[in-house]
This record gives structure tokens, C-alpha cells and sequence, in this order.
């Protein structure tokens, strides 16, 4: 089955700075990779996704790069600001309408100091 | 915004007893999901349904476990007998199509 490695497990940046947290995945007929930020206490919130016919996605300060060949994806935030200091997971799935169970990593907590 | 929500926020049960977790997913999603989380673990798939059915489940949804919707508008994951290794997060999660979006999560605590 599918597997998702994330990297890396804690990411401290100074605010303004960019941060970048990278997955891989296993199985080349996963398609759909989404990314959540996930505060203390709260459920996974998705930021941001990308599917395999798209190389690069941007919303903002966030952007998703995918390389289908190398079998990774990353999440770049830019202009980190505090609010940012969450717990990031990527995840990845097999994009067969709403069957789609999702594999998460094991995700990447980032710490943006004022 | 709709947003999926879930009852109780937490739940504590003694080892061998039956606990419901509740799920009230967003109102025009047809897929509903649960997941679950150890504490500084990653997010794991239990099951999957669709139209009244399991369409997938992972092995840790075994025979203790199971989902329903009952009326429409909640589902529900039932865990009976439960083990001192149930003790998690469990989060409900929704979609229409492609994008799941997830509940606030129920801690529940195995004593």
C-alpha cells in the first residue's frame, strides 16, 4: 500500500523567513496530494492541494510543487508570520471521487519565533 | 462557513465498555470518513462510506468497530469492547468530491 515520508519532523524559523517541508510517496498511481495544518487541539485543516496533472499550485504565501517522476511534493510558505506555527501534514491518495481514503505523513512541526 | 462538527469533544470510558462518537458532516457531502490519531502520531484511515455502505476500512477497523447514518444527517462510529489502545483521537471528516474536510476531532481516553 500507499506510504508517505515527511521531512522534516520540526522546522524553526524566524518570522518572515520561508520554510519548506518535503513528502514522498510510494505508489505512482496516488494522484491527489493534499496538504493540512493541524493547531493544538483542533482537527486538520486543508490549506492547500495539488493533483498529478499540475506541477506547481500557489495560494498566497503557500505553494505546492509536485514532481510526479521523483515521486515528491513539497509545501513552500514564504513570509512566514506566527500564526503559521502549526503542525503541517501532507497526504496522498489515489483520486477516484470521494473512495479516495487519504495516507498522511507524519507530519512536520513549525515554529515561527517573532 | 459549513464545517463538520463532532460530539463529545471527550469522551472517557473504562476498558470494556461501548462508546458512539458522533459526526455531523457538512450537508451536500455523499462521502464521509474516519480517521484517527494517537497522541504526536500521524493520522491514520479506519473506514470509508458511501450510500449507506463501507467502501473501504483499514485493519484496525476490526469487528469491534462499526459506522452508521442513522438518520441522515449524523454518522456515527461505534466502538464496542474497548482496549486501553482505542485511547485517541478520532476525527470525522467530509466530502463532495475530492477535498476532505475534517471535524474538530473527539479525545477519547480509555481508563
Amino acid at each position: 500500500g500507499e506510504n508517505v515520508e515527511q521531512h522534516p519532523s520540526t522546522l524553526s524559523v524566524q518570522e518572515g523567513d520561508s520554510a519548506v517541508i518535503k513528502c514522498t510517496y510510494s505508489d505512482s498511481a496516488s494522484n491527489y496530494f493534499p496538504w493540512y495544518k493541524q493547531e493544538l487541539g483542533k482537527g486538520p485543516q486543508l490549506i492547500i492541494d495539488i493533483r498529478s496533472n499540475v506541477g506547481e499550485k500557489k495560494d498566497q504565501r503557500i505553494a505546492v510543487t509536485l514532481n510526479k517522476t521523483a515521486k515528491h511534493f513539497s509545501l513552500h510558505i514564504t513570509e512566514t508570520q506566527p500564526e503559521d506555527s502549526a503542525v503541517y501534514f501532507c497526504a496522498a491518495s489515489k483520486e477516484n471521487t470521494g473512495f479516495q481514503k487519504l495516507v498522511f505523513g507524519t507530519g512536520t512541526r513549525l515554529l515561527v519565533s517573532p | 462557513e459549513p464545517e463538520v462538527t463532532q460530539t463529545p469533544s471527550h469522551q472517557v470510558t473504562q476498558m470494556g465498555q461501548e462508546v458512539i462518537l458522533r459526526c455531523v458532516p457538512i450537508s451536500n457531502h455523499l462521502y464521509f470518513y474516519w480517521y484517527r490519531q494517537i497522541l504526536g502520531q500521524k493520522v491514520e484511515f479506519l473506514v470509508s462510506f458511501y450510500n449507506n455502505e463501507i467502501s473501504e476500512k483499514s485493519e484496525i477497523f476490526d469487528d469491534r468497530f462499526s459506522v452508521e447514518r442513522p438518520d441522515g444527517s449524523n454518522f456515527t462510529l461505534k466502538i464496542r469492547s474497548t482496549k486501553l489502545e482505542d485511547s485517541a483521537m478520532y476525527f470525522c471528516a467530509s466530502t463532495a468530491s475530492y477535498e476532505q474536510y475534517f471535524g474538530p476531532g473527539t479525545r477519547l481516553t480509555v481508563t
